[in-house]
């Protein structure tokens, strides 16, 4: 069964404006991590936040981490149209390798 | 841009013929996998390497097969396509970190017709 769920699974908003999503795991993980992927193309790792972290930031990204929830979310201030693409979780544990969520698309319209 | 490559980027072919997708890193990463995706949709897992002589089946089973006789090389080989094998795959590798950051290649569109 797939490890990470993501919601919402579609997100259309304006350039400027912040874009949240979440993710929510079932099971106990080292690290969450969140990849990008624009259109016909492979992912990107963008952040990884270690199950001892709370938050973290990377430019205009900011990532949480609720163990006690089993969920994070992943936050894009400022959003451009090169900010287009699909936004993928991914949880690593013991088990050696990542379970990806089935990701959100965002749609950001200048 | 992670030095992982996957050839071709675009394959249509008729159904019954034998294929091979290429995939190779220049990292010397130990780890390897490949990724099946049809458009918008999650990614399924269908096979891994933890290094040379090593190869596992993925979480979703697959009629392809692997091999990983070289560290930068793991290509994968259906044997005869059927329109049922048309998707994206993408190929990803990472290197023993304790992390399992994965870096993905520009990945093959397959069309079997």
């Amino acid at each position: 069964s797939q490890q990470g769920e993501e919601d919402p699974q579609a997100l259309s908003i304006q350039e400027g404006e912040n874009a949240t999503m979440n993710c929510s795991y079932k099971t106990s993980i080292n690290n969450l991590q969140w990849y990008r992927q624009n259109s016909g193309r492979g992912l990107v790792h963008l952040i990884l936040i270690r199950s001892n972290e709370r938050e973290k930031h990377s430019g205009r990204l900011r990532v949480t981490l609720d163990t006690s929830k089993k969920s994070s979310s992943l936050l894009i201030t400022a959003s451009r149209a090169a900010d287009t693409a699909s936004y993928f979780c991914a949880t690593g544990g013991s088990w050696g390798k990542l379970q990806f969520g089935a990701g959100t698309q965002v749609v950001v319209t200048p | 841009e992670a030095d992982i490559y996957q050839t071709p980027r675009y394959l249509v072919i008729g159904t019954g013929k034998k294929i091979t997708l290429e995939c190779s890193q220049t990292m010397g990463h130990d780890k390897m996998y490949w990724y099946q995706q049809d458009p918008g949709m999650e990614l399924h897992l269908i096979h891994y390497s933890y290094g040379v002589n090593s190869t596992e089946k993925g979480d979703l089973s697959s009629e392809s097969t692997v091999s990983r006789i070289r560290t930068e090389h793991f290509p994968l080989t259906l044997e005869s396509a059927r329109p049922s094998h048309t998707s994206q795959y993408l190929c990803a590798s990472s290197a023993w970190t304790g992390t399992d950051t994965q870096y993905f290649g520009p990945g093959t569109r397959l069309t079997v017709l």
